[in-house]
Formats: C-alpha cells, sequence, structure tokens
C-alpha cells in the first residue's frame, strides 16, 4: 500500500521556470493538502482541496496554483518559481467524516530554485 | 498571530532518560483536534497521537504519553526511556472546527528537534 506519493523527490530550477508537483494517493480519501516546509517555521499550507472539483487557498498560495485532477491526484504548480519558493513541498491526504482523522504524508519534494 | 507554540528548539537527552515536549496552542472555537507528528532525519512525516478538545484524558500508549490540559491550552507529550531511533523533530498541531469537518487544516508549531544520544 503505497500511501501518499509524491514525485519528483528532488529538483533543481533556474528562477522564472514553471514546474508542477505530483501527488497521488490510494487510501480513497476525499481530503489533500499541500504544504512547504522552510527551515524554524514548522509546515505552512499552500493550498487544500475539501473533495474532488475544489480547491481553497491556505495561509501561503501566492505564487501558486494548484488541480485537483480527480479524487486521487493532486498537482501543484509553479509558473514563475522564485528563491523564496526554495523549500521542501509536502502533500497529505485525509478521510473525512469525523475531524479526528489525521492526515497521512508523503515523502516530500524538495525544491530548489536558483 | 503563531496559533501553535513549541517553545523549546532543541532537546539533548542520554539514551533512557525521558523527554518531554511543550506545545501550547490559540484557538477560539470549542471544537478542535491536536496532534503530534515525529519526522526522523530521513524526512518523512509520520502520525503519532491526536485528541480531542472534549476529551481530557491522559493516556499512554507504549513509550509515549500526552498531557492535555485545557485551561492552560496546552498538549504536552512525552517519550519515556528514549532512545537512538527517538531522534527526531516532533511537530505538534493544530485543526480547528470549520462549517465542515471536511476541511481538517492543520496549523503547525515550528518543532522541536531531540537528540538522543548512547
Amino acid at each position: 500500500n503505497a500511501g501518499v506519493t509524491q514525485t519528483p523527490k528532488f529538483q533543481v530550477l533556474k528562477t522564472g521556470q514553471s514546474m508542477t508537483l505530483q501527488c497521488a494517493q490510494d487510501m480513497n480519501h476525499n481530503s489533500m493538502y499541500w504544504y512547504r516546509q522552510d527551515p524554524g517555521m514548522g509546515l505552512r499550507l499552500i493550498y487544500y482541496s475539501a473533495s474532488e472539483g475544489t480547491t481553497d487557498k491556505g495561509e501561503v498560495p501566492n505564487g501558486y496554483n494548484v488541480s485537483r485532477l480527480n479524487k486521487r491526484e493532486f498537482s501543484l504548480r509553479l509558473e514563475s518559481a522564485a528563491p523564496s519558493q526554495t523549500s521542501v513541498y509536502f502533500c497529505a491526504s485525509r478521510r473525512t467524516g469525523d475531524g479526528n482523522q489525521p492526515q497521512h504524508f508523503g515523502d516530500g519534494t524538495r525544491l530548489s530554485i536558483l | 498571530a503563531q496559533k501553535v507554540t513549541q517553545a523549546q528548539t532543541e532537546i539533548s537527552v542520554v539514551e533512557k532518560e525521558d523527554v518531554t515536549l511543550d506545545c501550547v496552542y490559540e484557538t477560539r472555537d470549542t471544537t478542535y483536534y491536536l496532534f503530534w507528528y515525529k519526522q526522523p532525519p530521513s524526512g518523512e512525516l509520520v502520525f503519532l497521537i491526536r485528541r480531542n478538545s472534549f476529551d481530557e484524558q491522559n493516556e499512554i500508549s507504549g513509550r509515549y504519553s500526552w498531557n492535555f490540559q485545557k485551561s492552560t491550552s496546552s498538549f504536552n507529550f512525552t517519550i519515556t526511556a528514549s532512545q537512538v531511533v527517538d531522534s527526531a523533530v516532533y511537530f505538534c498541531a493544530l485543526s480547528e472546527n470549520g462549517p465542515t469537518d471536511s476541511w481538517g487544516k492543520l496549523q503547525f508549531g515550528a518543532g522541536t528537534q531531540v537528540v538522543v544520544t548512547p
């Protein structure tokens, strides 16, 4: 059982390039999330999708777009990468129906923008 | 304003010592959820424990235990008889109740680095 799969695991971009981070879950979860992790700041929510067909902004959405392609897949796009977007990106999913359900995380994508 | 505060940046202990991680949260909701996650050096995030705001019973699960006190808005986590494999960053997280429980957005503290030496 793979859980939450993120691709790629590592990526180096030049300023201004675009890129899409992929995320897929096989747990039949309704809700999916994208976070970024920066040193000393914990994880911050970029965007989330409460259910298929819906997306909403989180705490730090500027410079990003998302697509909930289907129930399994939730992608994060950087249209014009900036050095400030150098970070580790985590995708997560969660079963709904009970607010107590934990989020399950992928292994992360380490993104460097030069 | 930061809603989850982990004041301890790093804790260093010798193996077999107990480690207590502090977490203080802030919310106006009457229904909310608290979580602890572990991030080992390999980088993945591992769910450890959770607690509802309406259940203040403290529990023990193996070497883990937690102390939830609504009166002081604290959700502390203890590792008993620490082991080298416990070395990791530990995050406390808060999920507030929204119009629908399907939101489930997490707000994380900055994390506490635990270093366990043999």
